[in-house]
């Protein structure tokens, strides 16, 4: 079945130790979302891909940065991770464009010790 | 700015009854609407989506209401069923990106 893969599902390091979360999809999809969600609230938008192009969203730390290197796979590199880092990070794809669907990955939970 | 908010952040519902989750949001010139839904420890799962052109949509369970006129939201659950225990956001959009609501938690109770 077409889907969004994260890899992993959990993920432990420590504070200021950098770490990669990955995302994959089989959808063929030409847009990539990051999204970090904490407890009870609802997703935030770090910064999406459109093809290869980056666009970051304006209040999105510097800590976080991106990559893809091709159409399947999207990583979020954190630099330098904080406590308050600590969050569900979600994947998304879609086709592109406006009125277009998200698909979601069953996201990564960092914890940071 | 914009901003898409939830007036109940808990709806509790008896199992069989009709749920109703309501959601407003303020930027008139959003075009496309969606609900997901969240368990516990998941992603966002989509449920149903509504373009601007319509009010109303349904889908197996779950009907989508649309009034532009008060920028308002509206997800109904027919017969709730257990398994329908989740957080469910509503989303806004006239771009290539969602504005999310803030969240309303499902719970069903036999």
């Amino acid at each position: 079945d077409a889907m969004v893969i994260q890899n992993p599902r959990y993920q432990v390091t420590q504070f200021g130790k950098p770490v990669t979360l990955s995302c994959s999809q089989t959808l063929n999809h030409n847009v990539m979302y990051w999204y970090q969600q904490k407890s009870s609230q609802a997703p935030k938008l770090l910064f999406h891909y459109y093809d290869k192009d980056f666009n970051n969203e304006a209040d999105t730390p510097d800590n976080f940065q991106s990559r893809r290197p091709n159409t399947s796979f999207c990583f979020l590199d954190i630099r330098s991770p904080g406590l308050g880092d600590a969050a569900m990070y979600l994947c998304a794809t879609s086709r592109g464009g406006v009125q277009e669907t998200q698909y979601f990955g069953p996201g990564t939970r960092l914890l940071v010790l | 700015g914009e901003s898409v908010g939830l007036h109940l952040p808990t709806l509790s519902v008896q199992e069989g009854d009709n749920s109703i989750i309501n959601c407003a949001y303020s930027n008139s010139a959003s075009d496309y609407f969606i609900w997901y839904k969240q368990e516990s420890g998941k992603g966002p799962q989509f449920i149903i989506d509504i373009r601007s052109n319509m009010d109303k949509r349904q889908g197996q369970r779950v009907t989508v209401l649309l009034n532009k006129t008060v920028k308002h939201l509206s997800l109904q659950i027919a017969a709730t069923q257990p398994g329908d225990s989740a957080v469910y956001f509503c989303a806004e959009s006239n771009t290539d990106k969602l504005i999310f609501g803030t969240g309303t938690r499902l719970q069903v109770f036999p």
